[in-house]
């Protein structure tokens, strides 16, 4: 696609409730990045995928949170048992992996708005 | 210490002064160096990277890099109500190029 495509844009649950959130990155994209921003904290990293595989699951923040990625492409993630401190927007970023990794551009879609009531 | 620091502001400017916008970052290894624009309630939205020391220019916006004073920033001239936003400095290394953000500064350009 033209640019990367999460849903669904909001996202409204009970308190232990699960649920999944999709991401769709740029067409020929092999990284993809899961992002959380709360109020107060910033952006927070969670995930990297490269291709199909998760070489970095460092910022996941409890065995509540999962991801995976298929084909290559869609990726989602989910949170089993939500908690009200799981409320945030959460961002997916992908990029087209050159040689040189650092030099990776990472372009963000529009974001989930997750409320945990 | 957070990784990635940088002053919340509100940092106010008239409009066509020159706003400059700082960040400091704690890890040497960094190699990567992005601003972000983010509007209120959108996502990121890329304006400058820059890898090596100095500077780079595209346009109203000068990336500056230091990486011996561990220091970037942004400098928009001729400053517009539309540049109004928060700016999100990211440094990015490693092997996963993962970002660390700061928690960004919000810039008011005044008419």
């Amino acid at each position: 696609g033209a640019g990367v495509s999460q849903s669904p844009s909001n996202k409204v649950t009970e308190k232990g409730k699960d649920v999944e959130l999709r991401c769709d990155p740029i067409s020929g994209h092999t990284a993809l990045y899961w992002y959380r921003q709360s109020l107060g904290q910033g952006l927070e990293f969670l995930i990297y995928f490269q291709g199909n595989s998760a070489p970095d699951k460092s910022g996941l923040p409890s065995d509540r949170f999962s991801a995976e990625r298929t084909g290559g492409s869609v990726s989602t993630l989910t949170i089993q048992r939500t908690q009200q401190e799981d409320s945030a927007v959460y961002l997916c970023a992908s990029s087209l992996v050159v040689w040189e990794i650092a030099k990776n551009i990472q372009y963000f879609g529009a974001g989930t708005r997750l409320s945990v009531l | 210490q957070k990784e990635v620091e940088q002053n919340s502001g509100p940092l106010s400017v008239p409009e066509g002064a020159i706003a400059s916008l700082n960040c400091t970052y704690s890890d040497r290894g960094s190699q990567s160096f992005f601003w972000y624009r983010q509007y209120s309630g959108k996502s990121p939205e890329l304006i400058m990277f820059i890898y090596s020391n100095g500077d780079k220019e595209d346009g109203r916006f000068t990336a500056q890099l230091n990486k011996a004073s561990q220091y970037v920033s942004l400098l928009i001239r001729d400053s517009q109500p539309s540049d109004s936003a928060t700016y999100l400095c990211a440094v990015g290394g490693g092997a996963t190029n993962k970002l660390i953000f700061g928690t960004g500064t919000l810039l008011a350009v005044q008419p």
